[in-house]
């Protein structure tokens, strides 16, 4: 089975571009997870979808941020503009509720933002 | 509100050697407790994970960890490592016990050395 699928793995984009992040969660997974990973903070929860549906969104740090999830199989997460501090790994997650105590982890989209 | 403290930013052994890797929590419920690795440049993977039942919890690749609720914590072991152990550890607790949603600590980098 395909695992949790994140485009783009890598991107590097200047100073107040916008930034689109995708992920594919897997099929027949009913909640998803937005994380975001830096050295100084660690790894923050930004948001999570349960049945396509945001249930919290208190992790995204600012307006600029903001997550879409239009079906089952697709989330997108958008930086606008992005700013350098914004440089991190985002990693999305998918679980299936009723949760068994796992969530599976997309192999992470590298944010440098110049 | 739930937090995870873990103790050891880096712990540097030589293979085969045993290691022990710490871990805290701050909850005012009853909790699920987990652990993570991460290789690099990948997502995060679950170890084992403690829900109910016996304290002493066994995972993936020889590591465990033992539940221990009056000093809060949830120390992984293994016996003894191999090279291919180095990773990051995240230790991770459910908020609202039960809930999907995970706050992590900020990680234990194990080298394991020849």
């Amino acid at each position: 089975d395909a695992g949790v699928i994140q485009s783009p793995r890598h991107e590097v984009t200047e100073m107040g571009q916008e930034v689109t992040l995708r992920c594919k969660p897997i099929s027949g997974h009913n909640s998803l997870f937005w994380y975001r990973q830096t050295m100084m903070r660690g790894l923050e929860l930004l948001i999570y979808f349960n049945n396509n549906v945001p249930i919290d969104d208190s992790g995204m740090p600012e307006d600029r941020f903001s997550a879409k999830m239009p079906n089952a199989s697709f989330s997108t997460l958008k930086i606008q503009p992005s700013e350098p501090r914004d440089s991190a790994v985002y990693f999305c997650a998918s679980s299936l509720v009723p949760w068994a105590g796992e969530l599976f982890f997309g192999e992470g989209s590298r944010l440098t933002v110049l | 509100a739930q937090s995870v403290t873990q103790l050891d930013s880096q712990v540097p052994v030589f293979e085969e050697a045993p290691v022990e890797l710490r871990c805290n929590y701050s909850s005012s419920v009853s909790v699920y407790l987990f652990w993570y690795v991460q290789y690099p440049n990948q997502g995060l993977q679950l170890l084992l994970k403690y829900l109910s039942g016996s304290t002493l919890v066994k995972g993936i690749n020889g590591f465990e960890a033992e539940f221990n609720k009056s000093q809060t914590s949830f120390h992984l072991r293994k016996p003894s490592v191999h090279i291919s152990d180095t990773a990051e550890y995240f230790c991770a607790v459910s908020v609202e016990g039960g809930s999907e949603k995970l706050v992590f600590g900020k990680g234990t980098k194990l080298t394991v050395n020849p």
